[in-house]
Order: C-alpha cells, then structure tokens, then sequence
C-alpha cells in the first residue's frame, strides 16, 4: 500500500533544545496529519494541515510546536523548545482526501527528552 | 463529547479460529466514518477497514468484517480464519463528516494473541 516516510526513527535530545521531525507523505496525498502516542498509550490527534495552513489543533498542539511542508517537500512538526512531557513516539499521517478518506500512517519517529 | 471505548485491553486466541473485537463510540455527528486499524510489534499503524455511517451494509475486506450496529453505536471487528501474524494491537477509529473536524480520535487498542 501507499507509504508515508518518516525520519529520523530515533531522536534523544536534551530538554529545552530544538527539534524537527520529518514525514515524507504519500505523494498524491493532499492532508497531512501529525499524531502523539505515549508508550501503551491511544494516538492523540495533534495538528493537521492543507494547502500550507494548519485546518485544526489539539490541546496538545502547544505553543512551542508549529508545523510547515515548505515548497512541498517534507512536512515537519517542530517543537522548540522541548519539554520532558514531549517525549512520546510522533506519527505522520497522509490522506487523499478528507472525512471518508483513510489516513496512512508513517512507521513513527520515537522522541526521547532528556 | 466525541469519545471512542475499547473495553478489551486484551484476547488471546488459537489460531485459525475467529475473533471479535469490541468498539463503542459517541459522536455528535450525524454522519461519520469509523475506521480499525492494527499497530504491529515493531509500532507499523496498518490501515485494515472502514465503515460509513450511511451505509447499513457491514464492510468486508479479506479475512477482516464489521458489525456495525448504529443503535448501539458499535462497531465490531471479527478477524475470521485468524494467523500467528494477526498479532497485533488494534485500534479502533472515528472521524466525524459533519462537524468540520479532522481529526481521527482512537481508542485505548486491544492486544489481539494468536498462538498456535
């Protein structure tokens, strides 16, 4: 089935530095999502985003994260600067379309805050 | 509130037998989308099954099928002919059409056992 990319899988950094993680989406998708998973955890909705503006947050989606796919390149969430709590696995997800639309998931990429 | 409830954390069962998950869900929305999906051991999110409000007919995809019960607001995952590879965390999903929102709100999952 259609992949969604994500890098790096693994990223440990110390609390209050800066980090970006990158989704490579389907290349035909259009939404664009980013989800949080606590270990043994549900995913939780954070952000999703379309033609370049983010459409809905969560309660998650902090001041300090924002997102962006500049010139249709990778779509990036940012956290800056991070927090203990951010450590959790980030899930992308890409869709064609929206409401019935499936979404597919990126394999994860796992944060650690130290 | 939209809310989403897996009451089986988890369920182990011999393999090439069927199974049944549970999922009830509360919406606003009158029209929706539910959706399951599995998280395998090495944390891989697989699309399986979807399921439209509108639609009375349950959906069926390969050894995947749903009992989509709309008074109860249930929506069942039956797993027939099951593998030792349908080990797996499944979670069940809902995306309101209505309300204008995007999001997939997920259950807590259930840790589905196939052993020989």
């Amino acid at each position: 089935g259609p992949k969604v990319l994500q890098i790096p899988s693994h990223q440990i950094i110390d609390m209050g530095q800066m980090v970006t993680l990158n989704c490579d989406p389907v290349s035909n998708h259009l939404y664009f999502y980013w989800y949080k998973q606590i270990l043994g955890q549900q995913m939780e909705f954070l952000v999703n985003f379309y033609n370049g503006k983010v459409m809905e947050k969560s309660k998650l989606f902090k001041d300090q994260f924002s997102v962006e796919r500049p010139d249709g390149s990778y779509f990036t969430l940012k956290i800056q600067p991070t927090a203990l709590e951010d450590s959790a696995v980030y899930f992308c997800a890409s869709s064609l379309g929206q409401g019935y639309a499936e979404q597919f998931f990126g394999p994860g990429t796992r944060l650690t805050v130290l | 509130a939209q809310k989403v409830t897996q009451t089986q954390t988890s369920i182990s069962v011999v393999e090439k037998t069927t199974v049944t998950m549970d999922c009830v869900y509360e919406t606003r929305d009158s029209s929706y989308f539910l959706f399951w999906y599995k998280q395998t051991a090495s944390g891989e999110i697989v699309f399986l099954i979807r399921q439209d409000s509108y639609k009375k007919e349950n959906a069926t995809v390969g050894h995947y099928s749903l009992n989509f019960q709309k008074p109860k607001s249930s929506i069942g995952l039956i797993i027939t002919a099951t593998q030792i590879e349908d080990s797996a965390v499944y979670f069940c999903a809902m995306r309101g059409a209505s309300s204008g929102s995007w999001q997939l709100i997920f259950g807590s999952g259930t840790q589905l056992t196939v052993m020989p």
